[in-house]
Formats: structure tokens, C-alpha cells, sequence
């Protein structure tokens, strides 16, 4: 059965801070690998999306890894600002007929200043 | 990049009467849209695959006749809550497919609508 882990499901740093985010996966076969940040009451947005290929990719101070072998990605967010709270959301996609998507739970992101 | 609007953000309505949702693609077609549930603190649930010219695919456990879902055109799916009762309030999140300038399929998502049935 496809699933995605996350952790920590809840998380509370101080502004300016780092933190990284973690995303376990047993999707097969495995197609590419998402980070969504979902603000309360809106729909996700796309942070980065990573194929098989792909070890390291970052958009401004978010950063995402990939380690294939082992079926694990991170999402490291840098200097963090109020604004980041959120939840962020690991989504795996399958590389079959439908490419159908496997959410994570979430991991629920609190900045405080 | 590929923007999806959804239609209405928020919707209070009474029990008995029927809600619907507009999910459209802007800027690209979107032969594939998918609606989603989500409940407070938890991720989103996929209820059912909208296909243009096509009926949808639901998700087990998601009641046809109660989640109506049109995809009559490239660009528009609806979703209609029939009968709504207070159980069915939740939030609801439209999604559209295609790919990017990478090849990638990439799937958008809509800003969600905000339900309750009172």
C-alpha cells in the first residue's frame, strides 16, 4: 500500500530560526515528490517537485532533498519569518496509469516571534 | 505558471439545500480535475477524478448521487453538494492536471471553499 509518513506532525520555532521538515515514502514506482505549503483556509501551493534524478532543490530559503535508496526527503527552511507558519504537506506521485497522488499528513508549522 | 480559481472561497447554507462549486483552470485545459475533502488538522482526501466528456471517478465510500461532479468543458468542473446536512461541512479543494515546461505533470490546486451547513 502507497503511503507517506511526515515529521513531525507539529512544530514551533522562533522567527529567524531553521527547521527541517521530514517525509518518508513507500510509493511504488515512485514518479517525483512534492512539498506543498498550505496556508489555513487556502489551497496548497507548490514549493519544489523533485524526480527520481533529483538529490537537492531549492526555491528562495526552502530547500528540498531526495534520497531515492532510501525512500526519504527533507524540506529545510532557512531564516524563518512569521509568514512561514503553515502546514506543509509531502505529496508522492506514482508512475502508473493514473499517477495518482499520495498525501502526507502534514507537518504543522508554528513561527513565533 | 498554471492558475486554477475556485469559486466560492466561503458558503454558509441551510440543511436540505444544495451548494455548488466552480473549479476553473485559467490559463491552460485541464482534461483532469480532482476534488478533495479536508478536515481540520488533517490532509486532504481525494473523493473523486473529474474527466472532461466523462463521467467521474469516485472514491470508495463517496456517495455519487451526493456529490455531484460536472466536467463539461476543458476548463470548468463543478462539484454540487446535494442536500447538504451539517455533516457535510468541510473543506473543499479542487485540483487541475497538466504538465509543466519540464515535462513534469504538475497538479495545481484551487484556494479551497470553506463549507457549513447550519
Amino acid at each position: 500500500k502507497n503511503q507517506v509518513e511526515q515529521s513531525p506532525q507539529s512544530l514551533i520555532i522562533l522567527e529567524g530560526k531553521n527547521c527541517t521538515l521530514q517525509c518518508n515514502y513507500t510509493v511504488s514506482p515512485f514518479s517525483n515528490l512534492r512539498w506543498y505549503k498550505q496556508d489555513t483556509g487556502r489551497g496548497p501551493v507548490s514549493l519544489t517537485i523533485m524526480t527520481f534524478s533529483e538529490n537537492t532543490k531549492s526555491n528562495g530559503r526552502y530547500t528540498a532533498t531526495l534520497d531515492a535508496d532510501t525512500k526519504q526527503s527533507s524540506l529545510h527552511i532557512t531564516a524563518s519569518q512569521l509568514s512561514d507558519s503553515a502546514s506543509y504537506i509531502c505529496v508522492v506521485s506514482a508512475n502508473n496509469a493514473g499517477n495518482m497522488l499520495t498525501f502526507g499528513g502534514g507537518t504543522r508549522l508554528m513561527v513565533k516571534p | 505558471g498554471a492558475v486554477v480559481s475556485q469559486h466560492p472561497s466561503r458558503v454558509i447554507c441551510k440543511s436540505g439545500t444544495s451548494v455548488k462549486i466552480e473549479c476553473r483552470s485559467l490559463d491552460f485545459q485541464a482534461t483532469t480535475m480532482f476534488w478533495y475533502r479536508q478536515f481540520p488538522k488533517q490532509s486532504l482526501m481525494l473523493m473523486a477524478t473529474s474527466n472532461e466528456g466523462s463521467k467521474a471517478t469516485y472514491e470508495q465510500g463517496v456517495e455519487k448521487d451526493k456529490f455531484l461532479i460536472n466536467h463539461a468543458s476543458l476548463t470548468l468542473s463543478t462539484l454540487t453538494v446535494t442536500s447538504a446536512h451539517p455533516e457535510d461541512s468541510s473543506f473543499y479543494i479542487c485540483s487541475a492536471r497538466e504538465y509543466d515546461r519540464h515535462y513534469n505533470l504538475g497538479y495545481t490546486f484551487g484556494s479551497g471553499t470553506r463549507l457549513t451547513v447550519v
